[in-house]
């Protein structure tokens, strides 16, 4: 596709369930990065993935918060047991280069999905 | 206190104002600046990219970046209404380091 193409774009969970949202990067981009944004809040680090090697995961929140990129391309963010707290709009970004090039270009985000967790 | 500070705003000037907005940061080791501009209900979108200190400039924004007081700014020329939404810096380290810090973003609106 285009662009970063995440689904749902929006999703109601009772607390307590399980979420899975959905992130398709750009073809071919090495690098992918899960950033949660609050209300009134900038983007802040989850995780990220160097094809399917997740290289960080100091951003999870909890170990309810679960990600993951098998083949290296399409991610998977999961959260269980959702808590009221886990509100927000999950965004997801990609770039052609890996960490440690010079250039590693820019980030294309997705239009993100909003989880409200009721 | 947060690595980077910006002021939330919202920020409301007439079309065709010249634009101000800024940021701080305390980490001395971000070596890449970033202004991502955010409509309403979409992604962050990138608007400018500087590496170190000086200037650079595309159309109507001009970002400028110095590190020494550290401190980077965007400003926006013949500002429009289609410019209305949410401006975010962002930064990170050295080339190995892939994880963006953003600021909490500044609303802008440009009045017709």
């Amino acid at each position: 596709g285009a662009g970063v193409s995440q689904s749902p774009r929006y999703k109601v969970a009772k607390r307590g369930q399980d979420v899975a949202l959905r992130c398709d990067p750009i073809s071919g981009h090495v690098s992918l990065f899960w950033y949660q944004q609050a209300l009134g809040q900038g983007p802040e680090f989850l995780t990220y993935f160097q094809n399917e090697a997740q290289l960080d995961k100091s951003g999870l929140p909890s170990d309810r918060f679960f990600a993951e990129r098998p083949e290296g391309s399409v991610s998977t963010l999961k959260i269980q047991r959702t808590q009221q707290e886990d509100s927000a709009v999950y965004l997801c970004a990609s770039s052609l280069a890996g960490a440690g090039q010079e250039d590693q270009g820019e980030a294309f985000f997705g239009q993100g999905t909003r989880l409200t967790v009721v | 206190q947060k690595e980077v500070e910006q002021d939330p705003g919202p920020l409301s000037v007439p079309e065709g104002a010249i634009v101000s907005l800024n940021c701080t940061y305390s980490n001395s080791a971000f070596q890449y600046f970033m202004w991502y501009r955010q409509y309403s209900r979409k992604g962050p979108e990138l608007l400018m990219y500087t590496y170190s200190s000086g200037n650079k400039e595309d159309g109507r924004f001009t970002a400028q970046v110095d590190k020494s007081s550290k401190y980077i700014s965007l400003f926006i020329r013949d500002s429009q209404p289609s410019d209305s939404a949410t401006y975010l810096c962002a930064m990170r380290g050295m080339d190995s380091s892939y994880k963006l810090i953003f600021g909490s973003g500044t609303r802008l609106l440009v009045r017709p």
